[in-house]
């Protein structure tokens, strides 16, 4: 089965600067790829996802990265602020089941 | 729409007794999803649903769970007799039957075994 991995599992950063997170995966027929965003106490939240026929997608201060031949896939905040700190976590799909393989999370802490 | 909805939103019951959890997803979805998320062990899914129909019910840690989906907009997932491992916050999420689409998650069950 699929099998994700997501590093850092913590990161700090000052407000307004960048902070990336890196996950891989092991199955290549996985063609989807979200982010989730958690806040302490709340459920997940999508924020950007990608799907395999595209290298990268922005959304505002947000952007994903996508390599698929060395099957890896970033996330990146840029100009953080506070209310960006939270746990993401990263996940590979593929199919019609839509089951996603998660990754382990990153607790991200934007200092002011 | 209202979004996935869970109830309740907090449980708090002594070891032994059975614990129902329940979840509406969102209309015109067809795949749920239960996830159980604690510190140690992260996110799990412990069953998912096509069409009303369990599909993988792998996550399932032992024969004291189990999951129901009996239409297309309700599902329960029970534990008897419930544990204190079993604390955690028990998500449901669902999505539309088509490839690369996203879940959508419930606010979750708060679950306290005392």
């Amino acid at each position: 089965g699929e099998n994700v991995e997501q590093h850092p599992s913590t990161l700090s950063v000052q407000e307004g600067d960048s902070a990336v997170i890196k996950c891989t995966y092991s199955d290549s027929a996985s063609n989807y790829f979200p982010w989730y965003k958690q806040e302490l106490g709340k459920r997940p939240q999508l924020i950007i996802d990608i799907r395999s026929n595209v290298g990268e997608k922005k959304d505002q201060r947000i952007a994903v990265t996508l390599n698929k031949t060395a099957k890896h896939f970033s996330l990146h905040i840029t100009e953080t602020q506070p209310e960006d700190s939270a746990v993401y976590f990263c996940a590979a799909s593929w199919g019609t089941g839509n089951q996603f393989y998660f990754g382990t999370g990153t607790s991200l802490t934007v200092i002011p | 729409d209202a979004g996935v909805i869970q109830s309740p939103r907090h449980e708090v019951t002594e070891m032994g007794q059975e614990v129902t959890l329940r979840c509406k997803p969102i209309s015109g979805h067809n795949s749920l999803f239960w996830y159980r998320q604690t510190m140690m062990r992260g996110l799990e899914l412990l069953i998912y649903f096509n069409n009303n129909v369990p599909i993988d019910d792998s996550g399932m840690p032992e024969d004291r769970f189990s999951a129901k989906m009996p239409n297309a907009s309700f599902s329960t997932l029970k534990i008897q007799p419930s544990e204190p491992r079993d604390s955690a916050v028990y998500f449901c999420a669902s999505t539309m039957g088509r490839a690369n689409q996203p879940q959508h998650f419930g606010d979750g069950t708060r679950l306290s075994i005392l």
